[in-house]
């Protein structure tokens, strides 16, 4: 079965400074991952997306995410944080059949002034 | 564009109690899902609609909890009874041709407390 864990539950960072969130999965074939942004009081918002070819993909926002297939990882990063980033961002891998998307546990950025 | 209309926005019941959301999905979108997400976790898919027929609903609690999508377009999500547990936002999500991460739009989810 699928799964995705996200280690870091809340993150705290200084606005300008840079983010990386951790994201690690398992999944028995290639897998297909993604990045949701969840700001309060609102749905998902997809940010990137992985399929294949290029391992460093660009998102919205300025996000972007490189899959490390060694680690299993899928990591989230921008290098300059902006007050409307905090929120809640949730990793998540997709099956082949592209029918059952299962998401992390998520970890909520706060970011100081 | 009209994205994900979801009703109500919050709900607080007793348990034992019944309750009923309502999804509003795309214009034109095949394939919807009912989400829930419990404090402090990742969604969790329910059910998924292909027009108006069940593709999976192999986590949904059928003893208390039925969804149904009539026409293929509007759908609800019934709880009954409800427990303490169930409290949690659902989320629902529309896509147009059933792969959820390519081309999915959420809603603004409905808040649901059980007391």
């Amino acid at each position: 079965a699928q799964s995705v864990t996200q280690p870091d539950i809340h993150i705290t960072v200084s606005e300008g400074a840079s983010l990386e969130l951790r994201c690690n999965y398992s999944y028995g074939a290639t897998p297909y991952l993604f990045w949701y942004v969840q700001s309060p009081g609102q749905g998902l918002q997809l940010l990137l997306k992985y399929f294949s070819g290029d391992t460093l993909v660009q998102g919205i926002k300025g996000f972007e995410a490189e899959f490390k297939r060694s680690q299993s990882s899928f990591n989230l990063r921008k290098p300059s944080v902006h007050w409307s980033d905090a929120a809640e961002y949730f990793c998540a891998v997709e099956n082949n059949a592209g029918n059952m998307l299962t998401f992390g546990g998520g970890t909520r950025l706060m970011v100081k002034p | 564009e009209a994205g994900v209309a979801q009703s109500p926005r919050y709900k607080i019941i007793e348990k034992r109690q019944s309750v009923a959301f309502w999804c509003n999905p795309i214009s034109g979108h095949a394939t919807l899902y009912w989400y829930q997400q419990i404090l402090g976790q990742g969604p969790k898919l329910l059910i998924q609609f292909q027009n108006n027929g069940v593709v999976d609903d192999s986590q949904l609690p059928k003893d208390r909890f039925s969804a149904e999508r009539l026409k293929g377009v509007d759908s609800t999500l019934k709880i009954q009874p409800a427990k303490l547990e169930d409290s949690a936002v659902y989320l629902c999500a529309s896509s147009l041709r059933g792969r959820l991460s390519t081309e999915a739009f959420f809603g603004q989810g409905t808040r649901l407390t059980v007391v």
